[in-house]
């Protein structure tokens, strides 16, 4: 079983839809989760970091965390064309003195 | 403006030649970090460094080799017992917090191709 997982899609929603990314992990006492979104050919950018259960908003994107489930997903609401890049789901690693652990990320293409 | 310069942007190794990436940061961060990515591949960690003058292998750290001499500079060497250096190289810093591990930033990272 793999550390992080995520589908690799590609996931495809329509304009003014709302996209969900999912992500399991494997480490039971991991404590930060951070979602990345990557453009074709660029650098992974920060968009969210949740360290509690439940949900956490910011404009479209809203993280949920559910530790009991090993589970953390985020959601885009109102989809744009330029929300269509490849999504990281990274996780802290407590038994690997906390180092990242990242996903293969989820391929999100909005279609217009 | 803070943040994480990468450069080169492209670069192009020889065989049997040792190549130098180089990351410099000015956000006053503690941790500094190397990936690598490999095309519709998640992100594999290479080295990191928690403190000026001490860094520890990641997953992937045959073949590289790196310093940190100074708390803004975190230079990767590929060398070449690197056998497939064919990839995209990230550098990542992050302060380092006693209580819950801070996000990571990333540089625009640097490609590195065998000519």
């Amino acid at each position: 079983q793999k550390e992080v997982e995520q589908n690799s899609g590609p996931l495809s929603v329509p304009e003014g839809a709302i996209a969900s990314l999912n992500c399991t992990y494997s480490d039971r006492g991991s404590q930060s989760f951070f979602w990345y979104r990557q453009y074709s050919g660029k650098s992974p950018e920060l968009i969210m970091s949740i360290y509690s259960n439940g949900d956490k908003e910011d404009g479209r994107f809203t993280a949920q965390l559910n530790k009991a489930s090993q589970y953390v997903s985020l959601l885009i609401r109102d989809s744009q064309p330029s929300d269509s890049a490849t999504y990281l789901c990274a996780v802290n690693s407590y038994n690997q003195g906390g180092k990242l652990i990242f996903g293969q990320g989820t391929e999100l293409s909005v279609k217009p | 403006d803070g943040g994480i310069t990468q450069s080169p942007k492209y670069l192009f190794r020889k065989e049997g030649q040792n190549v130098t990436l180089s990351c410099e940061q000015n956000l006053n961060h503690d941790a500094m970090y190397w990936y690598r990515q490999d095309p519709g591949q998640g992100l594999r960690l290479i080295y990191y460094s928690q403190i000026v003058n001490d860094f520890q292998k990641g997953d992937i750290a045959e073949g590289y080799s790196v310093s940190r001499e100074k708390k803004e500079s975190f230079p990767l060497t590929v060398t070449s017992a690197q056998k497939n250096p064919t990839a995209f190289y990230l550098c990542a810093s992050s302060n380092v917090a006693v209580r819950e591990n801070q996000p990571q930033h990333f540089g625009d990272g640097t490609r590195l191709s065998i000519l």
